[in-house]
Order: structure tokens, then sequence, then C-alpha cells
């Protein structure tokens, strides 16, 4: 069965662009949950969908927005990018995004903002 | 202000002795706490969890135990080995309800290196 697959792997940008990031979930996996990873914070959620809709949202700008296909594909994007922006964005998947099932990880997209 | 603590940034164990990462949480309404390991370039995998209603949940080499009046859990491996090495989150969850589900807070991380 194939992992959380998220795309592309690397990416370099400059202050004031955009980008978005892209996560597929495992087949059958209808909760995506993103976050976002830095040396000093650790992991800090970003948002989660489920079924196209987003059920919870964390502490960030309204920069970070994502959106949720009927595949239950999901993406991230964040607009006028900032230097504090690069990170490693992770995304996760779980059968209905409950509190005790299992969530996998993608590898990550390695964000840098120049 | 960081709910989920993990005070020990990095921490060093011989080969066959017990590794104890520790992490102390603020918020009293965490029912649900769950360990992560992340190897470099990979996404973090999930370890073990355990449930508020438990003081103690064991997996093979892993034991997680968890003092709710003290707000802090521990994750105990024993016996260490060099596959071990890698970054242990500590992650934390507040009851599912009509706000949403999957809302995790993960600590920053604490650096394991078991030497051979």
């Amino acid at each position: 069965k194939a992992g959380v697959t998220q795309t592309p792997r690397y990416l370099i940008k400059t202050r004031g662009q955009q980008v978005t990031l892209s996560c597929s979930p495992i087949s059958g996996h209808r909760s995506v949950s993103w976050y976002q990873q830095t040396p000093g914070q650790g992991l800090q959620f970003l948002f989660e969908y489920f079924s196209e809709t987003q059920r919870n949202k964390g502490n960030f700008p309204g920069r970070f927005s994502g959106r949720q296909f009927s595949n239950s594909r999901s993406e991230m994007n964040v607009s006028t990018l900032e230097l504090g922006d690069s990170a490693l964005y992770l995304c996760a998947s779980s059968l209905d995004g409950r509190e005790d099932t299992e969530a996998f990880f993608g590898q990550g997209t390695r964000l840098t903002v120049v | 202000d960081q709910q989920v603590k993990q005070n020990s940034p990095s921490l060093s164990v011989q080969e066959g002795r017990i590794s104890i990462l520790n992490c102390d949480y603020t918020n009293s309404m965490f029912d649900y706490f769950l360990w992560y390991k992340k190897y470099p370039a990979e996404g973090p995998t999930f370890l073990i969890s355990i449930s508020s209603i438990k003081d103690k949940n064991e997996d093979g080499r892993f034991t997680v135990f968890l003092n709710k009046s003290a707000k802090h859990l521990s994750l105990h491996i024993v016996p260490s080995q060099p596959g071990d090495s890698a970054v242990y989150f500590c992650a934390a969850s507040p009851p599912g309800n009509s706000g949403g589900y999957q809302k995790v807070t993960f600590g920053i991380g604490t650096k394991l290196q078991v030497i051979p």
C-alpha cells in the first residue's frame, strides 16, 4: 500500500512569492493534517481537512491556506512568502482524523525562502 | 507558549542500557498522548500512545508512562539499540469533539543517540 506522498520534496522561493504544496494521502484515508516543522518550534499544527472541509485550524496567519479535493488529496498554499516561512512542511493522513487513529506522515516538503 | 515541552534537546545512551525520554504538558484538557520517531529525511512515524485513563502502555521494548497529576509522561526504551537513534517527538491531543478531531500538539523533540 503506497504511503503518504508529498510533492515537491524541495522548493526554493523568494520573498513575496506564493507556493503550493501537495499531499496525497494513503488510499482510503479521508483526513489530512498539515504541520510546519522548524528547529526552534518543533512540529506545529496548521490545519486538518476531512471530506473537503477544514475541521481544525492552528495559530497561523491567513497567508497559510489549504484545501482538500474529493479524492482526499490536499494542497497547502502560502502567499506572500516571508523568510520565516522556511521550514519542513509535513502532512499526515489518517482514516478519520480521530485522536486515537494512527496518522501516517509523508516525507515532507523542504521550503527555503530567500 | 509551548503546551508540550521536551526540555532535553538531546540524549546519549550506551547500547543495551535504558533510554528515558521525558515530556511535560500544561494543558489539562489533553487526554491522549503519543510518541513519534523521526529519522533524517523521513516523516515522523508513530511509535506508541497512551490514553489518559491508563498510566502505562507497553509495546515490546517501548513503554510509555503517564503521570496525570504531574502532567508528565516518559518513554522508556529497553534495551536501547543503535537503530533507535532518531528524534523523538512527544505529542498530545484534546478529546475529539464537535470542534474538530486531530489537533495534535507536538513537543520540539529530543534527539536520541545510542552509542554502540
